[in-house]
């Protein structure tokens, strides 16, 4: 099984920040590789597909990078709606896999 | 305006079983594969499998977790997609969400999901 590891876990930070969330593959995923958010009590919503490709109706200041095995989601200026949690997927190969997750709050 | 929803949670003991169903509107649903995800409280998120479209000959796709408990179908006609949960355990209590497979830049994504619904296996 392909394996995901988020860094960091945890972060916090400030309204207006550049915040960038890293996710490393186990083995190469090409780009299959997506990232979504999700608040707490509601459903995931995806941000960003094809490791770079921003999702219809996503805000332009956040970004994705990368292919292989490494990879980055970039928030360019962190709004107060954007406190939340943050999952990588990759759908390379089964069993399709998460990362650990990384939690945005309020500094 | 594509909605998932899904029903059919609660309370069961371990080695019972129970029927999750994800009813979908807003698009053509036979089009697309369907996914399950689930969450257990305050826990990241695990993938439990994918059924595929008639196109694929609805094939499936599953986690080792569930894979032999677990049995994942659809029912086109009623734009209804279900997870059959057997011998559930207590390591399956969870929030369980339905996503839409979406086909681009060479594979299927997830979007979007349903809103979930919460399976507590415990006696």
């Amino acid at each position: 099984d392909i394996q995901l590891t988020q860094s960091p876990s945890f972060l916090s930070a400030s309204v207006g920040d550049r915040v960038t969330i890293t996710c490393r593959a186990s083995q190469g995923i090409s780009s299959f590789l997506a990232w979504c958010q999700q608040k707490p009590g509601k459903a995931p919503k995806l941000l960003i597909y094809a490791a770079s490709t921003l999702q219809s109706g996503v805000p332009s200041r956040f970004s994705g990078s990368g292919s292989g095995t490494e990879f980055t989601l970039t928030i360019s200026s962190l709004q107060p709606e954007d406190f939340a949690t943050y999952y990588c997927q990759q759908l390379n190969s089964y069993p399709l896999t998460f990362g650990g997750g990384t939690k945005v709050e309020i500094k | 305006e594509v909605q998932l929803v899904e029903s059919g949670g609660g309370l069961v003991q371990p080695g019972g079983s129970l029927r999750l169903s994800c009813e979908a509107s807003g698009f053509t649903f036979s089009d697309h594969f369907m996914d399950w995800v689930r969450q257990a409280p305050g826990k990241g998120l695990e993938w439990v499998g994918r059924i595929r479209n008639k196109v694929h000959s609805y094939s499936t796709e599953y986690a080792a977790s569930v894979k032999g408990r677990f049995t994942i179908s659809r029912d086109d006609s009623k734009n209804s997609l279900s997870l059959q949960m057997n011998s559930l355990k207590t390591d399956d209590t969870a929030v369980y969400y339905c996503g839409r497979g979406v086909a681009a830049a060479g594979t299927v994504w997830f979007e979007p999901w349903g809103q979930g619904t919460l399976v507590t296996v415990s006696s």
